[in-house]
């Protein structure tokens, strides 16, 4: 069936580290792949999404690498801030519509 | 820029009574999505919709229905509600099929 996990509930970070944040999926007819930050008590929030055909997709402070072969896909957060801290889920859609959610992964950012 | 729009925020009902959730989506947007996420949980597709049809549909319950108007704005309707209805029900819009799905605030749903 269709799957997407994360590998770490919690990731803590120092404040200007970088953070990666990892996810695997399990259908490997998956086109599209999304990352969203939610924070508490709100809805998730778009941070960057990258298709089947790329393997790399560059953001602001952020980049997404997906890896068809070992179906892997990861979040790179530069420099690290305060405000990055949230829950982090990847998601991914196999040619409909709905989005299907993996386990967050909540980032706690330290001073 | 505008975002999704839900309402209302918070709504708390009792068991075996009937809810309505409103989600109007970004200007243009033609697409509607509706996600259950219960606490400390992933967000759960239940259905969507394009151009005022069901485009696909998910884990939702019978007791659910939902539609897209002429504006584009939609309703899921909740009847016969139970203890485990209680959730954050969140809408998302895209441009289109397929396109980047942007999420509204959510309504949080409590049934007593």
């Amino acid at each position: 069936g269709e799957s997407v996990g994360l590998h770490l509930p919690t990731l803590s970070v120092q404040e200007g580290d970088n953070s990666i944040i990892n996810c695997a999926y399990s259908n490997s007819a998956s086109d599209y792949f999304i990352w969203y930050k939610q924070e508490s008590g709100k809805g998730p929030q778009f941070i960057i999404d990258i298709r089947s055909n790329m393997d790399k997709r560059q953001g602001q402070r952020v980049t997404v690498l997906l890896n068809k072969t070992v179906k892997h896909l990861s979040l790179q957060i530069a420099a690290t801030q305060p405000g990055d801290s949230a829950v982090y889920f990847c998601a991914g859609a196999y040619n409909t519509d709905k989005l299907i959610f993996g386990t967050g992964t909540r980032l706690q950012v330290f001073p | 820029a505008a975002g999704v729009i839900q309402s209302p925020r918070h709504l708390i009902k009792e068991k075996r009574e009937t809810a309505t959730l409103k989600c109007y989506p970004i200007p243009r947007h033609d697409t509607v999505y509706w996600y259950q996420q219960g606490p400390g949980q992933d967000p759960q597709f239940l259905i969507s919709f394009y151009e005022k049809m069901q485009s696909d549909k998910g884990s939702i319950p019978d007791r659910f229905s939902a539609q897209q108007f002429s504006d584009y704005h939609s309703e899921l309707n909740m009847s016969s509600l139970e203890l485990g209805d209680s959730a954050l029900y969140f809408c998302a819009s895209s441009l289109g099929r397929y396109d980047t799905q942007y999420f509204g605030p959510g309504t949080r749903l409590t049934v007593l």
